[in-house]
C-alpha cells in the first residue's frame, strides 16, 4: 500500500484499550473541525466531526475534545480494535471560508 | 467504496509536461475538492467548486487548474510538471450547501503522479 508521511509520529496501542490522538491547530478563527482516518493505499475517511460552539461531540466508538484556550483537539478511539490500525488527521476550517488546513497526521498501530 | 471515482490511478510522465486528472463525485453531490497529499507536506486543500463555480482557493500553484463541468464532474491540469509535483492527488466530494458543519467530505481513492 501507499506509504504517507514516512516520519510521522506513531502512536502504539494495545488492542482493547482506548487511545488518544492528539492535534494543536494553527488558526484561532477556525471554527470546524474535522478528524480523518486514512488507511494504507486508500483515501481519507471522514470520522467525526465539531463545532467550535461545542467542546465534546460523541460518535460511535470515538469522542472529540476541543480545547479552543490552548487550540488543541484530541480523538479519543474506545476499545481499539486491529482496524483502527491506520494514520489519523485531523482538519480546520477557518471561519467564513471553506478551506481545510490538514494537521500532520499520526500513525496509529494497534497491537494484538 | 466512497463513490467518488478518479482516474487514471496511476501516471508517469516527465518534468515539463501537461496532465489532466479526472474526478467524478458521488450521485447528487454538487462540491468538489482537490488535495495534493506528498510525503514532506501532508495533505495540502488545492481548491473547491461547488455547481460549477470556484468555492475556495489553498496552496494551488499558478502552474494548476481546475474545473467542474455541468455534469459535475472535474478535472485538475497540471502543467510544467515538476519532480515535486510527484504526489497522489485526491478529489473529494460534498453534497454543497452552505453548512460547512453538516457537508462530509468523501475522498476518492486518488491519482497517483509520478514526475520523472
Amino acid at each position: 500500500g501507499e506509504s504517507v508521511g514516512l516520519h510521522l509520529p506513531t502512536l502504539s496501542v494495545q488492542e482493547g484499550d482506548n487511545s488518544i490522538i492528539n492535534c494543536a491547530y494553527s488558526n484561532s478563527a477556525s471554527d470546524y473541525f474535522i478528524w480523518y482516518k486514512q488507511e494504507s493505499g486508500k483515501g481519507p475517511q471522514f470520522i467525526i466531526d465539531i463545532r467550535s460552539n461545542m467542546d465534546k461531540r460523541q460518535g460511535q466508538r470515538v469522542t472529540v475534545l476541543l480545547n479552543k484556550t490552548v487550540k488543541h483537539l484530541s480523538l479519543q478511539i474506545a476499545a481499539t480494535q486491529p482496524g483502527d490500525s491506520a494514520v489519523y488527521f485531523c482538519a480546520e476550517s477557518p471561519t467564513g471560508t471553506y478551506k481545510y488546513i490538514f494537521g500532520t497526521g499520526t500513525r496509529l498501530k494497534v497491537l494484538a | 467504496d466512497s463513490g467518488v471515482t478518479q482516474t487514471p490511478k496511476h501516471l508517469i510522465t516527465a518534468t515539463g509536461q501537461r496532465v489532466t486528472l479526472r474526478c467524478s463525485p458521488r450521485s447528487g453531490d454538487l462540491s468538489v475538492y482537490w488535495y495534493q497529499q506528498s510525503l514532506d507536506q501532508g495533505l495540502q486543500f488545492l481548491i473547491q467548486y461547488y455547481n460549477g463555480e470556484e468555492r475556495a482557493k489553498g496552496n494551488i500553484l499558478e502552474r494548476f487548474s481546475a474545473q467542474q463541468f455541468p455534469d459535475l464532474h472535474s478535472e485538475l491540469n497540471l502543467s510544467s510538471l515538476e519532480l515535486g509535483d510527484s504526489a497522489l492527488y485526491f478529489c473529494a466530494s460534498s453534497v454543497g450547501g452552505t453548512s460547512r458543519g453538516s457537508d462530509t467530505q468523501y475522498f476518492g481513492p486518488g491519482t497517483r503522479l509520478t514526475v520523472l
